[in-house]
């Protein structure tokens, strides 16, 4: 079983800085995908990822397969971006896709 | 196009209850999911199915059963729900086509169980 650990579990950054979450996991995969979550509780999918970069807006996604790491970064931050954010990795099969525990982000006008 | 349909949105059971929980996508996509989200821990698969007629278990199904009647919908039941069972459960599709695959959500349902 893939284990899937993010951090930081919690974080607060005040509007403007650029933030970085991070994800690691123990098993090779065939994707990996950034989720992000409301406080209303809704979720919805930012990237997914097989390697290298990719880019939508002020988010940008990164993966090193090698070394198993996968990082969010939001530039210019705004409390709009307040949510969780979700790491989860994909085997390829259709059962294999194992979550991280999310991390709380919370930006500050 | 509306993605995945998931009802009710809140549902309150007393120990016992039974309840189905449905969920619809209408994406085409063979790949559906059932999980569960309790505080401080990740989603947990409770059932998953690959495609229209199968089903299987996944990390957490004791206590649910789940059908996969056609491409579309996917179903989720508790027969004799337990206060353990108080949850927020989210549907989930997934495209898998290799280049582009998507996981796509159901607005979730919080359900308690008293």
């Amino acid at each position: 079983k893939n284990e899937v650990e993010q951090s930081p579990q919690n974080l607060t950054a005040q509007e403007g800085e650029f933030i970085t979450i991070n994800c690691s996991y123990s098993v090779g995969i065939s994707a990996l995908h950034w989720l992000q979550q409301h406080p209303g509780g809704g979720i919805v999918s930012l990237f997914m990822l097989s390697s290298g970069k990719k880019k939508h807006g002020r988010l940008i996604a990164t993966i090193n397969i090698q070394e198993k790491h996968s990082s969010l970064h939001i530039t210019a931050s705004h409390p709009r971006d307040s949510a969780v954010y979700i790491c989860a990795v994909s085997s390829g099969s259709a059962r294999q896709l194992t979550f991280g525990s999310g991390t709380q982000l919370t930006v500050l006008p | 196009n509306a993605g995945v349909t998931q009802t009710p949105k809140f549902q309150v059971l007393k120990t016992g209850q039974s309840m189905t929980l449905q969920c619809a996508q209408d994406m085409n996509h063979n790949s559906m999911y059932w999980y569960r989200q309790d505080p401080g821990m990740g989603l947990r698969l409770i059932y998953y199915s690959a495609s229209e007629g199968t089903t299987d278990k996944g990390e957490v199904p004791n206590g649910y059963n789940v059908s996969r009647l056609n491409k579309r919908e996917f179903s989720l039941r508790l027969e004799s729900a337990a206060p353990s069972q108080t949850s927020v459960y989210f549907c989930a599709s997934r495209s898998t086509i290799a280049t582009n695959e998507k996981l796509f959500f159901g607005s979730g349902t919080q359900l308690s169980v008293l």
